[in-house]
């Protein structure tokens, strides 16, 4: 059966340090894996997916097929980062999407 | 464009009572999905649409909770008798579908309070 796990329900990184958000996956497959992130009073919205390849405001995540991993990164934390982040795994069948528990991140002044 | 429209925001209701909530999804968009997300907990599938039929409903708790998704756009969500453990945040969401991104769009959400 297909998981997500975020093993970090809470995350506090000084603004202008590093910081990663862990993300590993369960599925007997290729998934397609995704970072959806929920600013304060805003809906969750789409932050980067895996196969696009890209940076989204200075994130990057990397499709670790050996570790079944997916983790967030970005060098160099923004207060506006602060956010709550989700993981999520999309199988097979198209249109099937499946998320983590989140990682709240707060990045201090 | 508007994205996918929810209401209402808010509900507070009294246990037993019944309630329902509304979704648009984005023009064009043949999939749509409703999740529920507790506090502190990752969005949940309740039910989703590949136009107006319901391709996965395993999670929908059919005693108390139906959908439906008249021709095949907007879609309602209904709960009777709402009970106590069903104050949560009720999603909505819309893909493409089959001929577009594998992405999802959500709505604002509409958060139920049952007293």
């Amino acid at each position: 059966a297909q998981r997500v796990t975020q093993p970090e329900k809470l995350l506090s990184v000084f603004k202008g340090a590093p910081v990663e958000l862990k993300c590993n996956y369960s599925y007997s497959g290729s998934p397609e894996l995704f970072w959806y992130v929920q600013y304060s009073r805003q809906r969750l919205q789409l932050l980067l997916r895996h196969i696009s390849r890209e940076s989204i405001k200075g994130f990057t995540a990397d499709l670790n097929k050996g570790e079944t991993s997916f983790h967030l990164k970005k060098p160099f934390a923004q207060e506006e980062d602060s956010a709550m982040y989700y993981c999520a795994l999309s199988g097979r069948a198209r249109n099937q999407f499946y998320f983590g528990t989140g990682t709240s991140l707060t990045v201090i002044p | 464009e508007a994205g996918v429209v929810q209401s209402p925001r808010y509900k507070i209701i009294e246990k037993k009572q019944p309630v329902a909530f509304w979704c648009n999804p984005i023009s064009g968009h043949n999939t749509l999905y409703w999740y529920l997300q507790n506090l502190g907990q990752g969005p949940e599938l309740l039910i989703r649409y590949e136009n107006e039929e319901a391709v996965d409903d395993s999670q929908l708790p059919k005693d108390r909770f139906s959908a439906e998704r008249l021709k095949g756009v907007d879609s309602t969500l209904k709960i009777q008798p709402a009970e106590l453990g069903d104050s949560a945040v009720y999603l909505c969401a819309s893909s493409p579908g089959s001929s577009g991104a594998n992405v999802l769009t959500f709505g604002a959400g509409s958060r139920l309070t049952v007293l």
